[in-house]
C-alpha cells in the first residue's frame, strides 16, 4: 500500500528535550516535506527536500532541522523543544515539485506537546 | 502578506445544496493549485487539482480557476453530511502554500 508514515504519532515531551519525528515514504518520490498546523493559522512548510542531500527552508523552519539521507526518509529534529512548538506535525510527499504528479501525499500526523 | 486566503466559515448548506467555497492567492506566478479536505484530527486528503483557467469536474466536485482574477474555487454537488470537513485551498509556487481552511457543515 502506497502511504506516508509518520512516528511517533503522539508525543509529550518536556522543553530542551531533543527529539525526532520520523516520516517514511514508499512512494519512491524525489520530494518531501514538513509542516506545522495551529488553529488560525493553517498549515505552514517548515523544511523541504527536493531529492537526497538537498533540503530548503520554508516558512518557519526556526527551532528544527532536518536531513534527506536517503530518499524514502525525511526526518524531523527538534534539537531543544520549546512549548510554541506544540503543534500538529504533517509530513508530505509528492514524486515531483513543480509540473505533473506534484500532488502531495500527507501523513497521519504527529500530535506534539512541550511542556 | 498572506499567499492564499479562504473565508473560515463556518460555512452551513442542507443536505442536497450546493457548497461553494473560495479561495483567492496573491502570486500571479501560481501554476498549480489544490483543494484539500481535511476531517478533524486527520491529515489532509487531496480532492481536486487544477492548472488551467476554466472549470474541471470530478464526480460531485467542480474546481473553477480565473487566474486573472487570481481566484479559485470548489463546488459539492448534492452535499452530503459526510462532506462536513475543513476544505483546504493550495497553491504551488516554488514552494506549497495553505489557506487556513474553510469549516463546513452539512446539515442533514
Amino acid at each position: 500500500e502506497a502511504q506516508v508514515t509518520q512516528n511517533p504519532r503522539y508525543l509529550i515531551t518536556v522543553t530542551g528535550k531533543k527529539l525526532t519525528v520520523t516520516c517514511s515514504q514508499n512512494m519512491n518520490h524525489e520530494y518531501m516535506s514538513w509542516y506545522r498546523q495551529d488553529p488560525g493559522l493553517g498549515l505552514r512548510q517548515i523544511y523541504y527536500s527536493m531529492n537526497v542531500e538537498v533540503t530548503d527552508k520554508g516558512d518557519v523552519p526556526e527551532g528544527y532541522k532536518v536531513s534527506r539521507k536517503e530518499k524514502r526518509n525525511f526526518p524531523l529534529i527538534l534539537e531543544s523543544p520549546s512549548p510554541n512548538q506544540t503543534s500538529l506535525y504533517f509530513c508530505a510527499s509528492s514524486l515531483y515539485r513543480r509540473g505533473l504528479e506534484e500532488t502531495q501525499y500527507f501523513g497521519p500526523g504527529t500530535r506534539l506537546l512541550v511542556l | 502578506q498572506k499567499e492564499v486566503e479562504q473565508n473560515s466559515g463556518p460555512l452551513s448548506v442542507p443536505e442536497g445544496a450546493i457548497a461553494s467555497l473560495n479561495c483567492t492567492y496573491s502570486d500571479r506566478g501560481s501554476q498549480s493549485f489544490f483543494w484539500y479536505r481535511q476531517y478533524s484530527g486527520k491529515s489532509p486528503e487531496l480532492i481536486m487539482s487544477i492548472y488551467s483557467n476554466g472549470d474541471k469536474e470530478d464526480g460531485r466536485f467542480t474546481a473553477q480557476l480565473n487566474k486573472a482574477s487570481q481566484y479559485v474555487s470548489l463546488l459539492i454537488r448534492d452535499s452530503q453530511p459526510s462532506d462536513s470537513a475543513t476544505y483546504l485551498c493550495a497553491v504551488n509556487v516554488e514552494q506549497f502554500y495553505f489557506g487556513t481552511g474553510t469549516s463546513l457543515t452539512v446539515i442533514p
